[in-house]
């Protein structure tokens, strides 16, 4: 079991340019989830899907941020126009059902730097 | 939406003492409690669940819930240099609802 496996580790954009992040969730798991990590605002939850439907998605950014999840071994999440704000740790996890009594599985993060 | 905070935002303690994490949480119908643990590089890993009001030893470490008063704790005993990490509470208000976590506390074990 590799576990929750995120692509790229690092990325660099320039401001204004479109970044995709990439999650693989454990073979298996039915929810995917999208945080992202700042020191200044923790762990901030941004969506998730069960099953590959959108359940919540009330922390994203309106504007700019998208994530889909086309079929049950990956989920991307895109941001278009990328500015220094976007600058974070973008974490994936998974778990079995998504209920709330189940631990979160966490990839390493991809680490987005927006210049 | 569920606001999850944390205290102390950071904590020295020497190696074998006993390091305590508090948190606090915002709507009285949570009913999933969370402790996650973050190492440097790399992404959070659960540590233990609280599920009921009162106390959950496992091994080293002792969980403590009380919804009444919106708070859970989490206490290290012997901490060990590699409990050295980013500690997060976690709180979810029911099934199939979202985990929200808190802005951690980075607990320094000094040797």
């Amino acid at each position: 079991n590799a576990g929750v496996i995120q692509t790229p580790r690092h990325k660099v954009t320039g401001k204004g340019q479109e970044a995709t992040l990439w999650c693989e969730p454990i073979s298996g798991h039915s929810a995917v989830f999208w945080y992202r990590q700042t020191i200044v605002q923790g762990l901030e939850f941004l969506t998730y899907f069960r099953n590959q439907a959108p359940i919540d998605d009330s922390g994203m950014p309106k504007e700019r941020f998208s994530a889909q999840m086309p079929n049950q071994s990956h989920s991307t999440l895109k941001i278009q126009s990328t500015q220094p704000q976007d600058s974070a740790v973008y974490l994936c996890a998974s778990s079995l059902e998504g209920t709330g009594n189940e631990r979160l599985f966490f990839g390493h993060g991809t680490k987005l730097s927006v210049l | 939406q569920q606001k999850v905070q944390q205290s102390p935002e950071s904590l020295i303690v020497p190696e074998g003492g006993m390091a305590s994490l508090n948190c606090t949480f915002s709507d009285r119908n949570s009913q999933y409690f969370w402790w996650y643990r973050q190492h440097s590089g790399e992404g959070p890993k659960a540590l233990m669940s609280i599920f009921s009001n009162g106390d959950k030893k496992e091994g080293r470490f002792t969980a403590h819930l009380n919804k009444a008063s919106l708070h859970v704790s989490l206490h290290i005993k012997d901490s060990q240099p590699s409990d050295s990490a980013l500690y997060f509470c976690a709180v979810s208000m029911s099934n199939y609802n979202v985990l929200y976590f808190g802005s951690g506390t980075k607990l320094t074990v000094e040797p």
